[in-house]
Protein backbone atom coordinates (compact mmCIF):
# COMPACT_ATOMS: atom_id res chain seq x y z
CA UNK A 1 0.00 0.00 0.00
CA UNK A 2 1.70 3.45 -1.00
CA UNK A 3 2.32 6.19 1.57
CA UNK A 4 1.39 9.54 2.16
CA UNK A 5 2.63 11.25 -0.70
CA UNK A 6 2.78 15.29 -0.39
CA UNK A 7 3.59 17.52 -3.69
CA UNK A 8 5.77 19.77 -4.16
CA UNK A 9 8.87 18.16 -2.15
CA UNK A 10 10.47 22.20 -2.18
CA UNK A 11 9.28 25.05 -3.03
CA UNK A 12 10.89 28.58 -2.65
CA UNK A 13 8.84 31.69 -2.93
CA UNK A 14 9.13 35.44 -1.90
CA UNK A 15 7.21 37.37 0.63
CA UNK A 16 3.74 38.36 0.01
CA UNK A 17 3.09 35.52 -2.32
CA UNK A 18 0.81 32.69 -1.81
CA UNK A 19 2.03 28.99 -1.81
CA UNK A 20 -0.43 25.49 -2.55
CA UNK A 21 0.86 22.34 -0.73
CA UNK A 22 -0.68 18.76 -1.75
CA UNK A 23 -1.30 15.71 0.21
CA UNK A 24 -2.54 12.41 -1.12
CA UNK A 25 -3.38 10.02 1.99
CA UNK A 26 -2.94 6.15 2.36
CA UNK A 27 -5.75 4.70 0.16
CA UNK A 28 -8.83 4.41 2.42
CA UNK A 29 -7.63 6.90 4.82
CA UNK A 30 -10.19 9.65 5.04
CA UNK A 31 -8.98 11.77 8.10
CA UNK A 32 -5.86 14.25 6.84
CA UNK A 33 -3.72 16.79 9.31
CA UNK A 34 -1.68 19.06 8.39
CA UNK A 35 1.76 20.07 10.83
CA UNK A 36 4.40 22.98 10.26
CA UNK A 37 7.69 22.69 11.72
CA UNK A 38 10.09 24.73 12.12
CA UNK A 39 13.24 24.54 14.64
CA UNK A 40 12.09 27.32 16.47
CA UNK A 41 8.38 25.93 17.42
CA UNK A 42 8.94 22.11 16.83
CA UNK A 43 5.91 20.28 15.46
CA UNK A 44 2.64 22.36 15.89
CA UNK A 45 -0.80 21.13 14.60
CA UNK A 46 -2.42 23.62 11.97
CA UNK A 47 -5.64 21.63 11.36
CA UNK A 48 -7.77 18.29 10.63
CA UNK A 49 -9.81 17.00 7.81
CA UNK A 50 -12.20 14.53 7.49
CA UNK A 51 -14.97 14.20 5.10
CA UNK A 52 -14.35 17.48 3.54
CA UNK A 53 -14.68 19.65 6.58
CA UNK A 54 -12.45 20.89 9.18
CA UNK A 55 -12.62 19.06 12.30
CA UNK A 56 -9.87 20.45 14.50
CA UNK A 57 -7.63 24.08 13.74
CA UNK A 58 -4.76 24.82 15.64
CA UNK A 59 -3.26 27.95 16.52
CA UNK A 60 -2.20 29.47 13.42
CA UNK A 61 -3.63 32.95 11.82
CA UNK A 62 -6.15 33.30 9.06
CA UNK A 63 -3.46 32.93 6.07
CA UNK A 64 -3.46 29.28 6.48
CA UNK A 65 -6.35 27.34 5.05
CA UNK A 66 -6.90 24.00 4.06
CA UNK A 67 -9.66 22.33 1.90
CA UNK A 68 -10.50 18.37 1.53
CA UNK A 69 -11.53 16.13 -1.77
CA UNK A 70 -14.20 13.99 -1.76
CA UNK A 71 -11.16 11.47 -2.55
CA UNK A 72 -9.61 12.32 0.88
CA UNK A 73 -7.17 14.18 -1.19
CA UNK A 74 -6.00 17.63 1.04
CA UNK A 75 -4.46 20.95 -0.27
CA UNK A 76 -3.20 23.68 2.16
CA UNK A 77 -2.72 27.27 1.30
CA UNK A 78 -0.79 29.79 3.13
CA UNK A 79 -1.34 33.60 1.52
CA UNK A 80 0.66 36.37 1.93
CA UNK A 81 3.64 34.72 3.04
CA UNK A 82 6.36 35.70 5.91
CA UNK A 83 9.68 35.11 6.51
CA UNK A 84 8.63 33.04 9.37
CA UNK A 85 6.59 30.67 7.33
CA UNK A 86 9.77 28.53 5.89
CA UNK A 87 9.40 25.18 7.45
CA UNK A 88 8.73 21.72 6.92
CA UNK A 89 4.78 21.72 6.13
CA UNK A 90 3.84 17.54 7.15
CA UNK A 91 1.03 15.97 6.58
CA UNK A 92 -0.36 12.48 7.99
CA UNK A 93 -2.81 10.34 7.83
CA UNK A 94 -5.42 8.08 9.88
CA UNK A 95 -8.28 6.04 8.82
CA UNK A 96 -10.69 8.32 10.99
CA UNK A 97 -8.43 10.22 13.33
CA UNK A 98 -11.25 10.25 16.18
CA UNK A 99 -10.24 7.19 18.27
CA UNK A 100 -7.31 8.55 20.82
CA UNK A 101 -4.99 4.91 19.57
CA UNK A 102 -5.48 5.67 16.30
CA UNK A 103 -1.96 5.82 14.80
CA UNK A 104 -1.31 8.63 12.14
CA UNK A 105 1.39 8.31 9.13
CA UNK A 106 3.41 10.76 7.80
CA UNK A 107 4.23 11.78 4.77
CA UNK A 108 8.24 12.79 4.01
CA UNK A 109 6.84 16.69 3.94
CA UNK A 110 7.12 20.00 1.77
CA UNK A 111 10.48 22.24 2.86
CA UNK A 112 8.93 25.66 1.82
CA UNK A 113 11.64 28.79 1.79
CA UNK A 114 10.46 31.96 1.62
CA UNK A 115 12.32 34.69 1.02
CA UNK B 1 -2.69 22.28 29.02
CA UNK B 2 -1.74 19.45 26.83
CA UNK B 3 2.00 19.12 26.53
CA UNK B 4 5.47 17.17 26.16
CA UNK B 5 8.73 17.60 27.65
CA UNK B 6 11.68 15.65 26.15
CA UNK B 7 15.05 15.50 27.47
CA UNK B 8 17.50 18.38 25.71
CA UNK B 9 20.00 16.87 23.49
CA UNK B 10 21.99 15.72 21.84
CA UNK B 11 22.49 12.39 23.25
CA UNK B 12 25.90 11.38 21.90
CA UNK B 13 26.44 7.46 22.79
CA UNK B 14 28.92 4.50 21.18
CA UNK B 15 27.72 2.02 19.27
CA UNK B 16 26.10 -0.86 21.56
CA UNK B 17 25.47 1.37 24.21
CA UNK B 18 22.23 1.70 26.09
CA UNK B 19 19.76 4.13 25.61
CA UNK B 20 17.28 6.22 27.19
CA UNK B 21 15.56 8.58 26.41
CA UNK B 22 12.95 10.85 28.79
CA UNK B 23 9.91 11.72 28.33
CA UNK B 24 7.07 13.05 30.75
CA UNK B 25 3.52 14.37 29.51
CA UNK B 26 0.56 16.80 31.12
CA UNK B 27 -2.50 15.84 29.94
CA UNK B 28 -6.16 16.86 30.94
CA UNK B 29 -7.94 13.27 29.82
CA UNK B 30 -6.50 9.59 29.34
CA UNK B 31 -3.95 10.29 26.24
CA UNK B 32 -2.63 7.85 23.80
CA UNK B 33 1.17 7.68 23.62
CA UNK B 34 3.48 7.49 20.72
CA UNK B 35 7.17 7.44 19.82
CA UNK B 36 8.37 8.98 16.35
CA UNK B 37 11.43 9.10 14.21
CA UNK B 38 12.70 11.20 11.90
CA UNK B 39 15.82 10.58 9.96
CA UNK B 40 18.08 13.54 7.78
CA UNK B 41 15.28 15.26 4.95
CA UNK B 42 12.73 13.34 5.91
CA UNK B 43 9.26 12.87 7.77
CA UNK B 44 8.13 11.09 10.81
CA UNK B 45 8.16 7.43 11.54
CA UNK B 46 5.83 5.68 13.77
CA UNK B 47 8.86 4.07 15.98
CA UNK B 48 5.75 2.88 18.51
CA UNK B 49 2.82 2.80 20.49
CA UNK B 50 1.36 2.34 23.57
CA UNK B 51 -2.35 3.09 24.34
CA UNK B 52 -3.44 1.95 27.71
CA UNK B 53 -1.54 2.36 31.55
CA UNK B 54 1.45 -0.21 31.54
CA UNK B 55 1.09 -0.93 28.22
CA UNK B 56 4.70 -1.46 26.33
CA UNK B 57 5.42 -0.56 22.51
CA UNK B 58 8.40 -2.23 20.98
CA UNK B 59 9.52 -2.19 17.37
CA UNK B 60 13.13 -2.65 15.63
CA UNK B 61 14.82 -3.07 19.94
CA UNK B 62 13.37 0.29 20.94
CA UNK B 63 10.64 -0.14 24.11
CA UNK B 64 8.42 2.26 25.77
CA UNK B 65 5.91 1.40 28.87
CA UNK B 66 2.92 3.78 29.65
CA UNK B 67 3.72 5.16 33.00
CA UNK B 68 -0.30 6.68 34.33
CA UNK B 69 1.80 7.03 38.03
CA UNK B 70 4.79 9.10 36.85
CA UNK B 71 2.60 10.28 33.71
CA UNK B 72 5.89 8.97 31.64
CA UNK B 73 6.82 7.20 28.49
CA UNK B 74 10.49 6.96 28.19
CA UNK B 75 11.86 5.53 25.38
CA UNK B 76 14.92 3.12 25.57
CA UNK B 77 17.07 0.65 23.40
CA UNK B 78 19.43 -1.77 25.19
CA UNK B 79 22.16 -1.28 22.04
CA UNK B 80 22.21 1.42 19.72
CA UNK B 81 23.79 0.90 16.23
CA UNK B 82 25.26 4.04 14.03
CA UNK B 83 21.89 3.76 11.99
CA UNK B 84 19.45 4.66 14.50
CA UNK B 85 20.66 7.86 14.33
CA UNK B 86 17.71 10.52 14.22
CA UNK B 87 15.70 12.92 15.62
CA UNK B 88 13.25 11.24 18.57
CA UNK B 89 9.38 12.69 19.15
CA UNK B 90 7.74 11.97 22.01
CA UNK B 91 3.76 12.71 21.35
CA UNK B 92 0.52 12.60 23.01
CA UNK B 93 -3.27 12.04 21.64
CA UNK B 94 -6.57 12.57 23.35
CA UNK B 95 -9.83 11.85 22.22
CA UNK B 96 -10.90 15.66 21.37
CA UNK B 97 -9.39 15.72 17.86
CA UNK B 98 -7.03 13.81 15.71
CA UNK B 99 -4.17 16.61 17.19
CA UNK B 100 -0.67 15.00 17.94
CA UNK B 101 0.89 17.03 20.90
CA UNK B 102 4.64 16.91 20.26
CA UNK B 103 7.14 17.02 22.36
CA UNK B 104 10.62 19.35 21.21
CA UNK B 105 12.70 16.16 20.18
CA UNK B 106 15.80 14.41 21.00
CA UNK B 107 18.55 14.42 18.83
CA UNK B 108 20.76 11.05 18.86
CA UNK B 109 23.71 10.59 17.20
CA UNK B 110 25.85 6.92 17.58
CA UNK B 111 29.42 7.02 17.22
CA UNK B 112 30.97 4.02 15.51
Amino acid sequence: KAGVTQTPRYLIKTRGQQVTLSCSPISGHRSVSWYQQTPGQGLQFLFEYFSETQRNKGNFPGRFSGRQFSNSRSEMNVSTLELGDSALYLCASSLAGAPRQETQYFGPGTRLLVL
Amino acid sequence: GNSVTQMEGPVTLSEEAFLTINCTYTATGYPSLFWYVQYPGEGLQLLLKATKADDKGSNKGFEATYRKETTSFHLEKGSVQVSDSAVYFCALKLLDGNKLVFGAGTILRVKS
